[in-house]
């Protein structure tokens, strides 16, 4: 079975521009989450995507978006780049189902730089 | 909210060894404790998880605890190899089933521990 997938996984962007990221989950696998890691404040969690409804919602701005589609493939959206923003960004894919699956894969992520 | 505090920071090895690397969490509504091992340019990898209603988890050379009155709980590596050098992240996430909107999907991640194992 073929892993989470995302893509690019490097990309370079100027402050100011906006950014669109994929993710392809685990065949199967209903739920998807992102997380930002950077090395100063390590793995923190974005959002949760679930049946194309946004479930729940990490501490960032309302810069950071994102959507689900119907076949699970899910997009995050980061507007209006700072500086800041440059971060390792990894999707997870998890299988939901009674008593509920908590397991997360996550992909590759991708790197984004922002200058 | 749930914060996860990891230690150390760094641990170095002799091949053979073991390795400990130890967790404590504030949420005592977190039930699902993953370990996840991320090697440079890759996404953290699962290694081995536990739930709440168990004390002791092994994989072959690989082992959890957890105390849940403590708010504790560790991964232990026997047998070390170089290849086991990595970073290593601990995590904690409540019951989705009963914690609700804020738990779906969410990790709370320990801030990591480099792993060397000298050969």
């Amino acid at each position: 079975k073929a892993g989470v997938t995302q893509t690019p996984r490097y990309l370079i962007k100027t402050r100011g521009q906006q950014v669109t990221l994929s993710c392809s989950p685990i065949s199967g696998h209903r739920s998807v989450s992102w997380y930002q890691q950077t090395p100063g404040q390590g793995l923190q969690f974005l959002f949760e995507y679930f049946s194309e409804t946004q479930r729940n919602k990490g501490n960032f701005p309302g810069r950071f978006s994102g959507r689900q589609f119907s076949n699970s493939r899910s997009e995050m959206n980061v507007s209006t780049l700072e500086l800041g923003d440059s971060a390792l960004y990894l999707c997870a894919s998890s299988l939901e189902g009674p008593p509920g699956s908590y397991e997360q894969y996550f992909g590759p992520g991708t790197r984004l730089t922002v200058t | 909210g749930e914060n996860v505090e990891q230690h150390p920071s760094t641990l170095s090895v002799q091949e053979g060894d073991s390795a400990v690397i130890k967790c404590t969490y504030s949420d005592s509504a977190s039930n699902y404790f993953p370990w996840y091992k991320q090697e440079l340019g890759k996404g953290p990898q699962l290694i081995i998880d536990i739930r709440s209603n168990v004390g002791e988890k092994k994989d072959q050379r690989i082992a959890v605890t957890l105390n849940k009155t403590a708010k504790h709980f560790s991964l232990h590596i026997t047998e070390t190899q170089p290849e086991d050098s990595a970073v290593y992240f601990c995590a904690a996430s409540p019951n989705s089933a009963n914690a609700g909107g804020t738990s779906y999907g969410k990790l709370t991640f320990g801030q990591g521990t480099i792993l060397t194992v000298h050969p």
